[in-house]
């Protein structure tokens, strides 16, 4: 069985300040990962993947993440925050052979003006 | 390049009553997969289709089924409508060259 872990429900910062949402996983074999985001009354939107190679990986808007296969997490960052990225985000993982994806409950973010 | 587009936006039906909704998928994309969203959840996965048939199932009931027509557009039924099946029915589309899915706007279904 595979799981997607967001363990806070809610992110505040501050704009212009470093954001970070955390994600663990757990499923067999190494996956791909991914983060999605949502605004409201809207579908999902892709940021970055990780399939292979660096651990470190960069997206849309500024955002990047870091894949930690030790500790199985995959966590969002985005060095200076800006209003507009207030949104729900979720991650994703997803089994080499089997394309279908496994979302976390996601995570609000709220960044402050 | 047109993206993933579903219809209706919205849609109210009653307990009992059957629906049907419709995905059309990114241009070159050949595979759909549909994913239902309840209010403060993560999506989760219904069903996927390619080449006209349902290539993997998640954990939903029967009343649960699904459509692909020759140009990969989608439809998803659901029959005997329950007020906990009011959620956001999300469509996704992907290719054989592709990693991600890509999703629509969404259909927001609400039983009463």
């Amino acid at each position: 069985a595979q799981s997607v872990a967001q363990p806070e429900d809610q992110v505040n910062v501050a704009e212009g300040n470093p954001l970070t949402v955390k994600c663990t996983y757990s499923v067999s074999g190494n996956p791909y990962l991914f983060w999605y985001v949502q605004y409201p009354n809207r579908g999902l939107q892709f940021l970055l993947k990780y399939i292979t190679g660096d651990n470190l990986v960069k997206g849309s808007y500024g955002f990047e993440a870091e894949f930690n296969k030790s500790q199985t997490s995959f966590h969002l960052k985005k060095p200076s925050a800006l209003v507009s990225d207030s949104a729900l985000y979720f991650c994703a993982v997803r089994p080499k052979r089997v394309d279908r994806l496994a979302f976390g409950k996601g995570n609000q973010v709220v960044v402050i003006p | 390049d047109a993206g993933v587009t579903q219809s209706p936006t919205h849609l109210i039906k009653t307990r009992g009553q059957q629906v049907t909704l419709r995905c059309s998928p990114k241009s070159g994309h050949d595979t759909v997969s549909w994913y239902q969203q309840a209010l403060g959840q993560g999506p989760q996965f219904i069903f996927q289709y390619y080449e006209e048939e349902e290539r993997q199932r998640g954990n939903f009931p029967d009343r649960f089924s699904g459509h692909q027509f020759p140009n990969y557009s989608s439809e998803l039924n659901v029959n005997a409508l329950l007020l906990g099946d009011s959620a956001l029915y999300l469509c996704a589309s992907s290719g054989d060259r592709d990693y991600e899915q890509y999703f629509g706007p969404g259909t927001r279904l609400t039983v009463t």
